[in-house]
């Protein structure tokens, strides 16, 4: 199986800061890279597919880079409605697999 | 609008068993790939299962293997899994989602979920 390991876990960040989280995958899984954002008693929510790529809807303040087995999330700037925890996930091969989550937290 | 509503939750004793349902609306369900995510209290998002948009392929995520069974029925715009040998570890929010087609070649992300059902497994 294919393990995906996110950092950090948590995060304290202002409204207006620069934020990059960042996901490892166990082996190479090309560009095959999604990130997800939940807030509190919410579904997920697709952010970034394919690792970089834009998802229909969402703001571009969002973006994502990487390949092979390293990928990144990074938010320009802060908003109030960004505070939630993100996940990414392998959609490679199955199992399809998470990695353990990122809290984003206001500072 | 697509929308995915889970039912059938609840609270269940240890090697019971419950049954799930998925109903879409919004899309041609019969054209996608579905899926099961779960999220057990305060932790992060396990995949579950996959099913082919016929029903003739499968996947699980090991620790369900044998105990859950995935499927689907186009005509009702439904999918469902069958959850027997319930262990306190299958504790969850069970979320039904599709998988999107963005890409041609595959690989694609979920790109709606429902709102999740929560099951407890508790004596």
């Amino acid at each position: 199986d294919i393990q995906m390991t996110q950092s950090p876990s948590s995060l304290s960040a202002s409204v207006g800061d620069r934020v990059t989280i960042t996901c490892r995958a166990s082996q190479s899984i090309s560009s095959s890279l999604n990130w997800y954002q939940q807030t509190p008693g919410k579904a997920p929510k697709v952010l970034i597919y394919a690792a970089s790529s834009l998802q229909s809807g969402v703001p571009s303040r969002f973006s994502g880079s990487g390949s092979g087995t390293d990928f990144t999330l990074t938010i320009s700037s802060l908003q109030p409605e960004d505070f939630a925890t993100y996940y990414c996930q392998q959609s490679y091969s199955f199992p399809i697999t998470f990695g353990q989550g990122t809290r984003l937290e206001i500072k | 609008e697509v929308q995915l509503v889970e039912s059938g939750g609840g609270l269940v004793q240890p090697g019971g068993s419950l049954r799930l349902s998925c109903a879409a609306s919004g899309f041609t369900f019969s054209s996608y790939w579905m899926s099961w995510v779960r999220q057990a209290p305060g932790k992060g998002l396990e995949w579950v299962a996959n099913i082919k948009q016929d029903g003739s392929e499968k996947y699980y995520v090991d620790s369900v293997k044998g105990r859950f069974t995935i499927s689907r029925d186009n005509a009702k715009n439904s999918m469902y899994v069958q959850m027997n040998s319930l262990r306190a570890e299958d504790t969850a929010v069970y979320y039904c989602a599709r998988v999107g087609q963005q890409l041609a070649a595959g690989r694609n992300p979920l790109d709606y979920w429902g709102q999740g059902t929560l099951v407890t497994v508790s004596s």
